[in-house]
């Protein structure tokens, strides 16, 4: 079927370093799904941080990016240089139809940012 | 940027009795959702409606939920009889119409069914 997983539940990293969190996806009744990442801060509902719908593109945004790659399944959120604000639960999600259509989740990542 | 409301944001309610969630969403947008969040485990689709129909539902979407968009108002999820399982973190969202239109999703009510 299709689905979507997150690999780590929680990430600590120390302000001002490097940021990866993992997604990979597997998506059998389509072959190029629309890739997404969301992001919830505290208190607040569920934001789009990026989105790529073209295997072999790049989204960014705030500084995260996030490579859609076909090969490996795979869609990683990275940051170079994390900071306190950035204190958040982390979605990946995938559509199979961009238009109008449902979306598939990751069990979400937390991030903690140690100052 | 333009907000989904929900209300209300915590709801305990004994099981059995019905219960209804409420969501107002951005005023120009057309297409609702609702997602559904046990604690601890990934969002989960539940319903999109279009139109004053339901255009697609998950195998969650228990014949006890029902949604309704009456005159343009709130949109609504109901469950009626409540169980225990229905506890969980119920996320409505809405979109345009527009080709590639995102999604808006409200902050969430927290149901608790005792």
């Amino acid at each position: 079927g299709d689905s979507v997983t997150q690999t780590e539940g929680q990430v600590t990293v120390s302000e001002s370093k490097s940021l990866i969190i993992n997604c990979t996806y597997s998506a059998t009744s389509i072959g190029y799904p629309n890739l997404f990442w969301y992001v919830r801060y505290p208190g607040e509902g569920l934001q789009l941080l990026l989105k790529v719908i073209t295997a072999g593109q790049k989204g960014s945004s705030r500084g995260f990016e996030a490579t859609y790659n076909k090969e490996a399944t795979s869609f990683h959120l990275q940051k170079a240089s994390v900071q306190e604000s950035d204190s958040a639960v982390y979605y990946c999600a995938l559509s199979l139809n961009y238009n109008q259509g449902k979306l598939i989740f990751g069990q979400g990542t937390k991030l903690s940012i140690k100052p | 940027g333009p907000k989904v409301l929900q209300i209300p944001s915590h709801q305990i309610i004994d099981m059995g009795q019905m219960v209804t969630l409420n969501c107002d969403p951005v005023s120009n947008h057309l297409y609702f959702y609702w997602y559904k969040q046990i604690l601890g485990q990934q969002m989960e689709f539940l319903v999109n409606f279009y139109n004053g129909k339901v255009m697609e539902k998950s195998k969650l979407f228990k014949d006890q939920f029902s949604v309704e968009r009456p005159d343009g108002s709130y949109f609504t999820l109901k469950i009626q009889p409540t169980a225990l399982e229905d506890s969980a973190v119920y996320f409505c969202a809405s979109s345009s119409i527009l080709q590639n239109s995102d999604y808006t999703f409200g902050s969430g009510t927290r149901l608790l069914v005792i």
